[in-house]
């Protein structure tokens, strides 16, 4: 059974830092793209940010680059989210999910989420 | 970026009724549209990929359609269990952006 496990939220103050993680199993993890996206309480979906599957390949959003870095270590089955800089505006829940790299793209399978707060 | 956009934002509707949602795309996204489902306090769902393939798993009564700019998600009897927020997501390009939600509600 496929599943993604986000963990590291928690509250933290305006500028801070704080890493998720997103731990894989049931499939290879080493073979799909990997991707974050947020929602803010109350709103939609906001994609962040893509890896390959080598991890040599990293897009994000405008929202949050320069701030954010993803990173994966496949020796793990670990999804990762570095999150600097952080402001109000980033308070949400952050999932994970997976990307099956086939035409038509769209995320196949997500995790439950992990709420991250930004407050003084 | 490529801007989407779905209509309506919100929907009344009833058990049994036949529902179309449609999503916008601000320039062509060839056939890599997707559609979700996300419910209270849930990951979302995926539902259709690339605009008319059904999801493993996903009832038949749910279907899409569309190339281009322009898509369609319908389903086609409703059932209790489908009162939820449906979006549309583009991936085409990235930053594979969201349409802002229909939600669709118990008339």
């Amino acid at each position: 059974e496929v599943q993604l496990l986000e963990s590291g939220g928690g509250l933290v103050q305006p500028g801070g830092s704080l890493r998720l993680s997103c731990a894989a199993s049931g499939f290879t993890f080493s073979s799909y793209d990997m991707n974050w996206v947020r929602q803010a309480p109350g709103k939609g979906l906001e994609w962040v940010s893509i890896i390959s599957i080598s991890g040599g390949n990293t897009y994000y959003s405008d929202s949050v680059k320069g701030r954010f870095t993803i990173s994966r270590d496949n020796s793990k089955n670990t999804l990762y989210l570095q999150m600097n800089s952080l402001t109000a505006e980033d308070t949400a829940v952050y999932y994970c999910a997976r990307d099956p790299n086939r035409y038509g793209g769209g995320f196949d399978y997500w995790g439950q989420g992990t709420l991250v707060t930004v407050s003084s | 970026d490529i801007q989407m956009s779905q209509s309506p934002s919100s929907l009344s509707a009833s058990v049994g009724d036949r529902v179309t949602i449609t999503c916008r795309a601000s320039q062509s996204v060839s056939g890599y549209l997707n559609w979700y489902q996300q419910k209270l306090g849930k990951a979302p769902k995926l539902l259709i990929y690339a605009a008319s393939s059904l999801q493993s798993g996903v009832p038949s009564r749910f279907s899409g359609s569309g190339s281009g700019t322009d898509f369609t998600l319908t389903i086609s009897s409703l059932q209790p269990e489908d009162f939820a927020t449906y979006y549309c997501q583009q991936s085409y390009n990235t930053p594979y952006t969201f349409g802002q939600g229909t939600k669709l509600e118990i008339k």
